[in-house]
């Protein structure tokens, strides 16, 4: 089993609909998530963390922990064109330190 | 807002070169890392740094070294360069544990 696994996809969502986003993570005890947006050719870009089980939201942008089913997801609502790109899930793993270990992400399209 | 800079956005170099990819941040961040990012596999870890001329291994240090002579400059060192290395190489750094990164621009290199 992968540490961090996500669904490669293409997901493809309509304009304005939600795109929803999941990855699982092999690590019960990990503490600290966050989801990166990769555009094509371009380097990641942090957009949301969270760390607590819950929800946590930021614009458009909703993340959602479940600590004990080891999964953590994205929801971008009223999705946009522009939206399109490679959603990467990272993960702190115990005794990690500092250091991210990422999923393999996710293509998001959304269409006109 | 930090500025993770990696010198080069693209290189190509020889079989058998020693390449040197340099990243600087401005952000007096402790923790700097190196990745390389290839289709399928994801990002994976190749070296990290936590202090001053303090270096550890990743997932796949084989076929390199690092540099870490001044806090802001993390330095990646392939010592032969050989055709298995060409991949998008990306350098971050963070300021604290458990906190996400920022990454810089990334640099593809190739190997011919």
């Amino acid at each position: 089993q992968k540490e961090v696994e996500q669904n490669s996809g293409p997901l493809s969502v309509p304009e304005g609909a939600i795109a929803s986003l999941n990855c699982t993570y092999s690590d019960r005890v990990s503490q600290s998530f966050f989801w990166y947006r990769q555009y094509s050719g371009k380097s990641p870009e942090l957009i949301m963390s969270i760390y607590s089980n819950g929800d946590k939201e930021d614009g458009r942008f909703t993340a959602q922990l479940n600590k004990a089913s080891q999964y953590v997801s994205l929801l971008i609502r009223d999705s946009q064109p522009s939206d399109s790109a490679t959603y990467l899930c990272a993960v702190v793993l115990t005794g990690g330190g500092n250091k991210l270990t990422f999923g393999t992400g996710t293509q998001l399209k959304v269409e006109l | 807002d930090v500025k993770v800079t990696q010198s080069s956005r693209y290189l190509v170099k020889r079989t058998g070169e020693k390449v040197f990819l340099e990243c600087v941040q401005d952000m007096d961040h402790e923790n700097m890392f190196w990745y390389r990012q290839d289709p399928g596999l994801g990002l994976r870890l190749i070296y990290f740094s936590y202090d001053v001329k303090m270096k550890e291994k990743g997932d796949i240090p084989e076929g390199y070294s690092v540099s870490r002579e001044k806090k802001e400059r993390f330095s990646l060192i392939l010592e032969s360069a050989s055709t298995n290395q060409t991949s998008m190489y990306l350098c971050a750094s963070s300021f604290e544990e458990g906190r996400g990164y920022t990454f810089g621009s990334g640099t593809r290199l190739t190997v011919v």
